[in-house]
């Protein structure tokens, strides 16, 4: 079955960076796009960004563009989300998801949160 | 900020029919897909409803959605306690700028 496990959150201080992790496995991770959906406490979702199966197309949130780089390793089945110049406004929990072939979420991890504080 | 608009809360009884709508535009709801998602509470989002009116397997056939026009809607027949949480509807918007994905999301409340 899909499973994607984050990893890599925890505390920051504003100005900081963070890597962000999802290992994937169940399916054939080389042919999805995949992406990055954040929760702050007690709010609704954002989403963050995605990035097609050969890297080609990547997109990024308003909110996160120039401050965040998403990568990938198909060979290693893993999805990164290069978090810098964070703020406190980025503390949330962050979701790794799977598209489908619409490009929408169909598969979700189950999250690591990232305080940003001082 | 999100461009698709939906009420804050619903309530029902068990066995009742609750129903969220997902306001939007020519630019998304209009012309795009509509997705539905669920979170329970302390869980991460689950796929609901797919391609505006398909439900993903394992879905309960209790949950259905459809569209009309710029608005997207999704119905909960026969609410169970177990359907407690929040529901968020999603779908791309054609504007590159400031492009979002979500609904403002709705807090069902079996009581």
């Amino acid at each position: 079955q899909v499973q994607l496990v984050e990893s890599g959150g925890g505390l920051v201080k504003p100005g900081g960076s963070l890597r962000l992790s999802c290992a994937a496995s169940g399916f054939t991770f080389g042919i999805f796009y995949m992406g990055w959906v954040r929760q702050a406490p007690g709010r609704g979702l954002e989403w963050v960004s995605y990035m097609s199966s050969s890297s080609l197309t990547i997109s990024y949130a308003d909110s996160v563009k120039g401050r965040f780089t998403i990568s990938r390793d198909n060979a290693e089945n893993s999805l990164y989300l290069q978090m810098d110049s964070l703020r406190a406004e980025d503390t949330a929990t962050y979701y790794c998801v799977r598209h489908d072939g619409d490009n929408y979420p169909d598969y979700w991890g189950q999250g690591t949160l990232v305080t940003v504080s001082s | 900020q999100s461009v698709l608009t939906q009420p804050p809360s619903a309530s029902g009884t068990p066995g009742q029919t609750v129903t969220i709508s997902c306001s939007g535009s020519n630019s998304n709801i209009g012309s795009k897909l509509v997705y539905w998602y669920q979170q329970v509470p302390g869980t991460a989002p689950k796929l609901l409803i797919s391609k505006t009116d398909r439900r993903p397997s394992g879905v309960p056939d209790r949950f259905s959605g459809s569209k009309s026009g710029n608005s997207a809607s999704l119905v909960i027949s026969g609410l169970r306690s177990e359907d407690e949480g929040d529901y968020y509807c999603a779908a791309w918007d054609a504007r590159l700028s400031g492009r979002n994905l979500f609904g403002t999301g709705t807090k069902v409340t079996v009581l």
